[in-house]
């Protein structure tokens, strides 16, 4: 593991109730992911971070929102769930180095369940 | 929508024949990456072919790219009871969050 560890690891909530999930790393990568995994799908980006306080979106935004106060901390919020977000949510990271030569380092997911 | 698709959605075979999967992307890149998902875990890097390369090799991996045919495939020779997995193409589409697009994955189970 590339020094990336996510918490919860597992939660299950009620729909209509705010929820945050943490993204923690050690590596000092400048740029920051969150995906989200579901059967059939693949991986899709939700948000994503470019350093502190740089944030933008990706292919499933709606919903979600990010935060990014420190280098090793990404926040991701959602405001109020619902059970089309019941997912297993993956934090990655990746050094922001020259274009085509990046890859990505995964995080252990976290699996969110939305009743 | 998803840039790369993996055929097949799910491959099983005899420990120690080789396995083919083959990903299909929509748009020019900048590098294709193959990424292997053990069950209930996150994504592990394996390769990386860059849009100037033919055919890279890793161990018992090897990657072609045919950028006219925007098509990858990914080879494990001799395969292992441990290969058993999903792996997943992803493409980099020359974008500034140097953004991965991944495929929906193929599932690989490897018979001892």
């Amino acid at each position: 593991d590339a020094g990336i560890t996510q918490s919860p690891r597992h939660k299950v909530t009620e729909t209509g109730t705010p929820v945050t999930l943490r993204c923690h790393q050690t590596e000092n990568h400048r740029y920051m992911y969150w995906y989200r995994q579901d059967p059939g799908h693949g991986l899709r980006l939700i948000h994503y971070s470019y350093g502190v306080k740089d944030t933008d979106k990706g292919e499933v935004s709606d919903g979600y929102s990010v935060s990014r106060s420190k280098t090793e901390d990404f926040l991701l919020t959602l405001e109020s769930a619902t059970s089309s977000q019941t997912s297993v949510y993956f934090c990655a990271i990746g050094g922001g180095g020259a274009v085509g030569t990046d890859t990505q380092y995964f995080g252990p997911g976290t699996r969110l369940t939305v009743l | 929508s998803q840039q790369g698709e993996e055929d097949p959605q799910a491959l099983s075979i005899q420990e120690g024949e080789n396995a083919t999967m083959n990903c299909s992307y929509k748009t020019s890149i900048n590098n294709l990456q193959w990424y292997r998902q053990n069950s209930g875990r996150g994504l592990v890097h394996l390769i990386l072919i860059r849009s100037n390369e033919r055919e890279k090799h890793s161990g018992r991996l090897r990657v072609t790219l045919d950028t006219s045919k925007k098509s990858s495939s990914l080879l494990i020779t001799a395969s292992r009871a441990a290969d058993t997995a999903s792996y997943f193409c992803a493409t980099d589409a020359n974008n500034a969050g140097n953004m991965l697009t991944f495929g929906g994955g193929t599932r690989l189970m490897v018979k001892p």
